[in-house]
This record gives structure tokens, sequence and C-alpha cells, in this order.
């Protein structure tokens, strides 16, 4: 079974520019969040959706959203990019509560 | 929000060696995960383990929910057990989806 995959797997983009990662969970899994880690740092949440609903949203300023489609599958989008916005963004999903979380390899975006 | 403590920072061990690494956190959870981060930034899912202990090989964990503490042993380290260890914790109720990472171990093995 293939795990949790995300695209692009890197990117570069100019400041101000807007961009959008995405995800796809493990098969059957209802639950998807996303996490971004700056270089030397834990991962930090972002949002966490449910059934295409979110349930969460960490610490992070408007210009990020995400949704989540009818597959479950998972859309990050970060608008008026940053040079701080560059960083390894990861997403995990799980089937419910109380199964842990599995990771993706994550798209490494670098803003210039 | 909840606080996520890792010991220590850093380790450096030769080939063979075991270690302990160490997790506190400040409140009740209902998840505990240890992760393994590579070189290549993905995050390997080690254990899921919100209190009790479990083994897998060469590695084995403890968490007791308690004193809010957590262990992961390495035994008979190897080259390829190298880089990042980190703990993540999810508090549940209204942070339910949540994981709270720390700052992670760098672990360094040498041949």
């Amino acid at each position: 079974d293939a795990g949790v995959t995300q695209s692009p797997t890197h990117l570069i983009k100019t400041r101000g520019q807007h961009v959008t990662l995405r995800c796809s969970p493990i098969s059957g899994h209802k639950s998807v969040s996303w996490y971004q880690q700056v270089l030397g740092q834990g991962p930090q949440f972002i949002f966490q959706y449910y059934e295409k609903e979110e349930r969460g949203r960490g610490n992070f300023p408007d210009r990020f959203s995400a949704r989540q489609f009818p597959n479950y599958s998972s859309e990050l989008n970060v608008n008026a990019l940053l040079l701080g916005d560059s960083a390894l963004y990861l997403c995990a999903s799980s089937p419910d509560r109380g199964w842990g979380y599995t990771f993706g390899s994550g798209t490494r975006l670098t803003v210039v | 929000g909840i606080q996520v403590e890792q010991s220590p920072p850093d380790l450096i061990l030769q080939e063979g060696a075991n270690s302990t690494l160490r997790c506190n956190f400040s409140d009740s959870v209902n998840n505990l995960q240890w992760f393994h981060q590579n070189p290549w930034g993905q995050l390997i899912n080690l254990f899921y383990i919100p209190s009790g202990t479990k083994q897998n090989g060469r590695l084995s964990a403890t968490t007791v929910a308690t004193e809010r503490y957590s262990l992961l042993y390495i035994s008979s380290s190897q080259t390829t057990d190298s880089g990042v260890y980190f703990c993540a914790v999810e508090k549940g109720g209204t942070s339910y989806g949540k994981l709270t990472f720390g700052q992670g171990t760098i672990l360094t093995v040498h041949p």
C-alpha cells in the first residue's frame, strides 16, 4: 500500500508569490494534518482536517489556508510568500482518533 | 499549550553502544509517538505509545503517563540509527489532531 504522498518534493518560489502543496493520505485515512518544519526545529502544527472539515488550526497567519477533498486528499495554500516561509512542509494522515499519525516525505519550499 | 522537552539535545555514540532518550511533557496526553527523521527529512514512526512498553527489534520505548515522561531505548546502535529523534504528543479534546513536538535529540553513531 502507498504511504502518505506529497507533491512536489522541492519547490522554489519568489517573495510575494503563491504556492499550493498537495497531500494524498493513506487509503482509508480520513484525517490529514499539515506541519511546518524550519531548519533546526521540530515540526509546528498548521492545520488538521477530518472528514473534509477543519478541526484545528495552529498559530499561523491567514496567508495559510487548506482544504480537504471528497477523496480525503488535501491542499495547503500559502499566499504572499515571505522568506520566512522557507521550510519543510509535512503532511500526516490518520484513520481516526487514537491511531497515531503517519507522515509523508514532505515538500521542501525555498522562498527567494 | 502543552510543553514537550527532550534530552539530551545531542548524543554521540560508537557503533554497538546503547542509549536512552527522554521525553518529558507538561500535561496528560492521549497520544505519544516517537519518530526518527532521516537525512532526507522523512519522519519515520517508531512507536505509538501513549502508555506502557513496546519493543521493536533493537528499539524499545516506555511511557509512564502518570509521571508524564517517555523513554526511547536504542541498543547495539548502528550508523544507520543516526538522525534526529522526535517525541510528539497529542493532548486530545479540542487539541485533537494537533501533535506537539519536542526539539529533538540529534544522534550521531560513529563506526
